[in-house]
């Protein structure tokens, strides 16, 4: 099982980003997946979960409206695109395989978003 | 969605055994047995290491283990070796998303 995001990079507040995960080593369309992120010295936060074929969603309070999560089984990807941005959105983002009922079994090595002027 | 309740830190000496308690509520930790603990080295990514309460992952330690008593979990690891200085976290299912605040051990 492998799981690596992309697309991390610096962002003014206000903008648009794109983050990916690419899936290997196991049936992707088979998982529940997740986006978690760590801020700079803080802890694990949950921001989103998709169901196996992308008609349940579900975000955190703190993201709503402005996060949206996908992804493409025939390119095994899990997506989030992330609109105006603020500066507490600065994190690592990660991608994490569900194993069900909130237990994360495997994690990308994640991606740093960073929003600042 | 308040976040489960961690120690900030801990510590103990090689050999010796320490436990971690995760502190819900009766509508997440005490309402069922899904609970998860995850450690983290610093610059890593978390790895998993108990699922529904005291399940091991293949490859985990068996020094690692998981217990739970009304609304708190508990994660105890024996044997402390150095290597097992990380941080923390333990997960609950329930409301969406729910972690602990991460407790630092030290060996």
């Amino acid at each position: 099982v492998q799981l690596v995001e992309s697309g991390g990079t610096l962002v003014q507040p206000g903008g648009s980003l794109r983050v990916s995960c690419a899936a290997s080593g196991f049936t992707f369309s088979n998982y529940w997946m997740d986006w978690l992120r760590q801020a700079p010295g803080k802890g694990l936060e949950w921001v989103a979960i998709i169901d196996t074929d992308g008609t349940k969603i579900a975000y955190a309070d703190s993201v709503k409206g402005r996060f949206t999560i996908s992804r493409d089984n025939t390119e095994n990807s899990l997506y989030l695109q992330m609109s105006s941005l603020r500066a507490d959105d600065t994190a690592v983002y990660y991608c994490a395989r569900n194993r069900g009922f909130n237990s994360y079994d495997n994690w990308g090595p994640g991606t740093l978003v960073t929003v600042a002027s | 969605q308040s976040a489960l309740t961690q120690p900030a830190s801990v510590s103990g000496s090689p050999g010796q055994s320490i436990t971690i308690p995760c502190t819900g509520t009766t509508s997440d930790v005490g309402a069922h047995n899904f609970v998860s603990w995850y450690q983290q080295h610093p610059g890593k990514a978390p790895k998993l290491i108990i699922y529904e309460v005291s399940a091991r992952p293949s490859g985990v330690s068996n020094r690692f283990s998981g217990s739970k008593s009304g609304n708190t979990a508990s994660l105890t690891i024996s044997g402390l070796q150095p290597e097992d200085e990380a941080d923390y976290y333990c997960n609950s299912y329930g409301v969406t998303g729910l972690f602990g605040g991460g407790t630092k051990l030290t060996v």
